[in-house]
């Protein structure tokens, strides 16, 4: 079995400022990693996923996040955030191999920006 | 390309009622998930098929909850009888059948039971 921990529930930052969103999965299998973003009413939409290979991984609407084995993390960054980035960010894990493949995700934080 | 379309958006229903879920995944995605996001919450899967056939079912309330895909294309999920804890966001995903095969959610199915 998996499972997902995002540290913050919610994250408020500056407009243009930096912003870092904490992931830690647990898992007895190997697993590939993903982030969605989910905005108000909307359904969830994939930012990055790392399957393989390169560590950074770099998504849409300039994010990137970081696969460390060893801290089993993968946290989710982005150099300057903007007002249109408001919205529920949420981490997953999917086991490696087919078969019962279904997302565990983590419980959400809510990035909050402020002008 | 059409997305996964759901339907109702939104259902308002009482206790111990039945309410039921529809979702038409994208076309030719042989593999169809089910999830669960109770407010606050990330979303559970719920039940997962391939084509018309069940993957895994694990996590799903079996006493209430039934989900079927009889043509492998699109899906029903019930809830007969509802509780007030089953109030939550359905969302219905569907990928491609094969390996790093992302997955396309839908707008989902906000539930309010009373």
């Amino acid at each position: 079995a998996q499972s997902v921990t995002q540290l913050d529930s919610q994250v408020p930052v500056f407009e243009e400022a930096p912003v870092e969103l904490r992931c830690n999965y647990s898992s007895s299998v190997s697993v590939y990693l993903f982030w969605y973003v989910q905005y108000p009413n909307q359904g969830l939409q994939l930012l990055l996923k790392y399957l393989s290979g390169s560590t950074l991984v770099k998504g849409i609407n300039g994010f990137e996040a970081e696969f460390n084995k060893s801290q089993t993390s993968f946290h989710l960054r982005k150099p300057s955030v903007h007002i249109s980035d408001t919205a529920e960010y949420f981490c997953a894990v999917r086991k490696v191999g087919g078969g019962a493949d279904g997302l565990t995700f983590g419980k959400g934080t809510h990035l909050i920006i402020q002008p | 390309e059409a997305g996964v379309a759901q339907s109702p958006r939104y259902k308002i229903i009482e206790k111990r009622q039945s309410v039921a879920f529809w979702c038409n995944p994208i076309s030719g995605h042989a593999t169809l998930y089910w999830y669960q996001q109770i407010l606050g919450q990330g979303p559970k899967l719920l039940i997962q098929f391939q084509n018309n056939g069940v993957v895994d079912d694990s996590q799903l309330p079996k006493d209430r909850f039934s989900a079927e895909r009889l043509k492998g294309v699109d899906s029903t999920l019930k809830i007969q009888p509802a509780k007030l804890e089953d109030s939550a966001v359905y969302l219905c995903a569907s990928s491609l059948d094969r390996e790093n095969s992302e997955q396309y959610f839908g707008p989902g199915t906000r539930l309010t039971v009373t």
